[in-house]
């Protein structure tokens, strides 16, 4: 019984396509992420929703799009797929502590790895 | 955009402890140390954090340093599924920034 669950694992896609990435989560977590990792595998953060609210916003491209229909779920849709946009995607969830974000702990799904060909 | 550094690798023999370092100087006081730790092919989990004290769970070990410029994570004795990236990581408001990462193997 998967915490956090990514569909799908693999996607492979011609430039110019739109796609969309779908993140689930059982946890009961309020604050969900996601995270892309490059060819060098260096983590950087995208987006972050707390309770369908969106928190964090890093600089990324406006063609990225995420949408939180509830707590459970962060998608990602992404217009006009280019070839830097080829990387492993992550979604994470967490539960907002009490003291603040700060201290949560983050809970991450396997990761889509998305080819834009 | 402060980072985190780490030696890109390091080696262990199973059974033996490893002590992996991460330096973060430029730490604001209420950025919480987090440790993560990423097998091929899967997504980070989580190992231990740590504010200011150090920090012992059923995986690991977190001793940070007084001024909190830099922090150790210990590996008390490592097998053979240690083996992975670990990422240090500072947790600021619920946004983690992940350095390089060490990849740590472990010889049988």
């Amino acid at each position: 019984d998967t915490a956090v669950s990514q569909t799908p694992k693999y996607l492979v896609t011609q430039m110019g396509n739109d796609k969309s990435i779908k993140c689930e989560q059982n946890l009961g977590h309020d604050t969900m992420y996601w995270y892309k990792q490059d060819s060098k595998k260096f983590l950087k953060i995208m987006f972050s929703y707390n309770n369908k609210e969106l928190i964090i916003n890093e600089t990324v491209p406006n063609r990225f799009s995420p949408k939180s229909p509830d707590k459970a779920h962060l998608n990602l849709h992404i217009n006009s797929l280019e070839l830097g946009d080829s990387a492993v995607y992550f979604c994470a969830s967490s539960q907002v502590a009490s003291g603040g974000l700060a201290k949560n702990i983050q809970y991450f799904g396997a990761g889509t790895r998305l080819s834009v060909l | 955009d402060a980072k985190t550094t780490q030696p890109n690798s390091m080696e262990s023999n199973e059974e033996e402890p490893v002590h992996l370092p991460c330096n973060h100087s430029t730490i604001s006081g209420t950025d919480y140390i987090h440790w993560y730790r990423q097998l091929p092919s899967q997504g980070p989990e989580y190992v231990i954090h740590g504010l200011t004290s150090n920090v012992n769970n059923r995986m690991a070990s977190l001793a940070i340093a007084e001024d909190r410029k830099s922090s150790t994570l210990i590996l008390h004795r490592a097998t053979l599924r240690d083996a992975a990236v670990y990422y240090c990581t500072r947790a600021s408001y619920g946004k983690l920034t992940f350095g390089q990462g060490t990849i740590l193997t472990v010889h049988p």
